[in-house]
């Protein structure tokens, strides 16, 4: 079956410019969640959503970014006003809600480059 | 919150030898270990993992141990081949926030090198 995809694979923008990105989570996964990776470094939470509601927002780094979800499927993270510090691959996994953790599926990423 | 060191950075070993990755986690409500594999350009995929009722956990050539006393865990590579050459993560989950996030918390990561 389908895995988690990402568009775009890459996306160059100039700083202060808004971009969204897309994660398609694999069918029936309620949990999905958004992770940055900054060049040779681990990946950082950013948030999770369960359904269509973000619970937990805690590791979003300021108010120029947020994040939706609809139809407890496709979402996009926008950041606005780009800075050359949120160049990094941003990744999406998903899961299966259960009373435990479980396997997160991760996406491919999408590599952002702010200039 | 929770912190994860991972040791060591680089990794070169001959084929056929061993790798050992080490993990140290700081929150002691962490239950749950998850390794991951990431080759260039892609996800990280995971490989196995281990939650804190279990001590070891063995899947073919790749086993992983927890220590919970001294919060730290371990993968074990055995006879490893040159496919096995990635970056690989290890994290750790404290169960649920609450609003029922299982966030995962990564170490840096070991860049492995299987030399043929």
């Amino acid at each position: 079956g389908a895995g988690v995809s990402q568009s775009p694979s890459n996306k160059v923008t100039e700083k202060g410019k808004d971009v969204e990105l897309r994660c398609d989570p694999i069918s029936g996964h309620t949990a999905l969640y958004w992770y940055r990776q900054r060049l040779g470094q681990g990946l950082e939470f950013l948030i999770y959503f369960q359904g269509n509601s973000a619970p937990d927002k805690s590791g979003l780094p300021s108010d120029r970014f947020s994040a939706e979800r609809t139809g407890e499927s496709v979402s996009t993270l926008t950041i606005q006003r780009t800075q050359q510090e949120d160049s990094a691959v941003y990744l999406c996994a998903s899961s299966l809600v259960s009373g435990g953790p479980v396997e997160q599926f991760f996406g491919p990423g999408t590599r952002l480059t702010v200039l | 919150g929770e912190n994860v060191e991972q040791h060591p950075s680089t990794l070169s070993v001959q084929e056929g030898d061993s790798a050992v990755i080490k993990c140290t986690y700081s929150d002691s409500a962490s239950n749950y270990f998850p390794w991951y594999k990431q080759e260039l350009g892609k996800g990280p995929q995971l490989i196995i993992d281990i939650r804190s009722n279990v001590g070891e956990k063995k899947d073919q050539r790749i086993a992983v141990t927890l220590n919970k006393t001294a919060k730290h865990f371990s993968l074990h590579i055995t006879e490893t081949q040159p496919e096995d050459s990635a970056v690989y993560f290890c994290a750790a989950i404290t169960g649920g926030s609450g609003a029922g996030s299982y966030q995962l918390t990564f170490g840096k990561g070991t860049k492995l090198s299987v030399i043929p």
